[in-house]
């Protein structure tokens, strides 16, 4: 099956820092999300991307959809605590399942 | 202004036992999905239902499980006869109807137990 490789696995960031993660994949895909999920709760939709090359920003977020359509990445800019939690890349290639990275662990250091 | 419900949020049951997890989609959506979460992993897709259809059940184990998305009523998945090894965090999301590849909104999760 299709797979999805997100880096990096952890980080650990001061408060007021960039972050940026991505996810590749061998497959392409018609579709990229990103969700944020917080412990005992569901996963949280941040940005959606739908064309290759897009750039789509939601607040401090910027997420793209990468020009072959293997990969996206997701910018954090000016960290705050409340970004703690874990980020899940997910891809759609046309068959209405998602596919999921296996997440970026964000830890802020205030 | 209510999302994707699932109850219950945990469930513990002994080996043997069955186990229903509900789901109820957000206002306006047709399309479930369910998809299960182990520790320190990402979700894995089960399966897609519109009402009173399943449209795709690959990601689903053919032995034990099952689910259903009735004309009225909740989605629901069906753990027949568990085990240790279906101790997860089974999540529902939903989308809207022409909106099958997304986004899908997850509800909060049942977390079931094995004993």
């Amino acid at each position: 099956g299709q797979q999805l490789n997100q880096s990096p696995q952890s980080m650990f960031i001061q408060e007021g820092e960039d972050v940026s993660m991505n996810c590749t994949s061998s497959s392409i895909f018609n579709t990229w999300l990103w969700y944020k999920q917080d412990p005992g709760e569901g996963p949280v939709l941040l940005i959606a991307l739908y064309k290759a090359g897009e750039l789509t920003s939601n607040g401090r977020l910027t997420a793209q959809f990468g020009i072959t359509r293997k990969d996206s990445f997701l910018n954090i800019s000016a960290s705050i605590p409340s970004d703690v939690g874990i980020y899940f890349c997910a891809g759609g290639a046309g068959s209405y399942q998602l596919t999921f990275g296996k997440g970026t662990k964000l830890s802020v250091i205030p | 202004n209510a999302g994707v419900m699932q109850n219950p949020r945990h469930l513990v049951r002994r080996r043997g036992q069955e186990a229903r997890l509900r789901c109820s989609p957000m206002k306006g959506h047709s399309h479930v999905y369910w998809y299960r979460q182990l520790p320190e992993e990402g979700l894995k897709f089960m399966v897609y239902l519109q009402k009173e259809n399943i449209i795709d059940e690959s990601g689903m184990p053919k032995e034990r499980f099952s689910a259903e998305f009735p004309k009225e009523g909740p989605s629901i998945l069906r753990i027949q006869q568990v085990v240790r090894g279906d101790s997860a965090a089974y999540f529902c999301a939903s989308s809207p109807p022409g909106q099958g590849e997304g986004p899908q909104h997850f509800g909060d999760g049942t977390r079931l137990s094995i004993l």
